[in-house]
């Protein structure tokens, strides 16, 4: 069974820092890697969607990269402002195209 | 587009009762609904996924006849946590896609505590 873990569980940083979250996951035969943010107590917001044939997504200040061989994400974040602050999750669409979601980096921005 | 709407946002039930929560797409016609469970620091766990017209498909671990999950039309799904305890309580997160394969369009989640 697909199994994904994101690291770390908690960052915090300055306003105006660049950061990267990290995700990896044991199977490596994937459709696609998505990455949402979570705000507490919310649903979830799509970020970036990686297919698995390609390497990285960007929108905005963030960036998404996809290592599939070695079962590896992380998703960069630059110029960091208080509003990002939420939890990150990775999830991964594999198998019998379920999503397998990672436990999340909940990060804060501080001013 | 693609929005997904959750009813009600918050619910408390006392413990032994039954709650349902509603799943709805509001601009297109979702014919897979998936349910998950959210306990509190921790990741989303699918419960089980359901085709419009169809039983649903419930995920190793997950009691079928607790969770009663109802896809009858290709706009609303419905979720009813029978005889809850307070062991139930979590933010129930649905999803909505086109079809099976397609992205998952994810509704704001229902939180629910049992007394």
């Amino acid at each position: 069974k697909q199994e994904v873990t994101q690291i770390p569980a908690a960052l915090s940083v300055p306003e105006g820092e660049n950061l990267v979250l990290n995700c990896s996951f044991t199977d490596s035969a994937i459709y696609n890697l998505q990455w949402f943010r979570q705000d507490p107590g919310k649903g979830l917001t799509s970020l970036l969607l990686i297919q698995s044939s390609q390497r990285e997504q960007t929108s905005g200040r963030l960036n998404a990269s996809l290592d599939k061989s070695s079962g590896r994400s992380t998703l960069y974040i630059a110029a960091s402002q208080p509003g990002d602050s939420a939890t990150y999750l990775c999830a991964v669409r594999s198998g019998a195209n379920n999503l397998f979601f990672g436990t999340g980096t909940r990060l804060t921005v501080i001013p | 587009g693609a929005v997904v709407s959750q009813h009600p946002s918050w619910v408390i039930c006392k413990s032994g009762t039954s709650v349902k929560i509603e799943c709805r797409s509001l601009d297109f016609q979702a014919t897979t609904m998936f349910w998950y469970r959210q306990f509190p620091k921790q990741s989303l766990m699918l419960m089980a996924t359901s085709n419009e017209g169809s039983k649903a498909t419930y995920e190793q671990g997950v009691e079928k006849d607790k969770f009663l999950i109802n896809h009858a039309s290709l706009t609303l799904s419905t979720l009813t946590v029978t005889s809850a305890h307070p062991e139930d309580s979590s933010f129930y997160i649905c999803s909505a896609s086109w079809q099976r394969t397609y992205d998952q369009y994810f509704g704001p989640g229902t939180r629910l505590t049992v007394t």
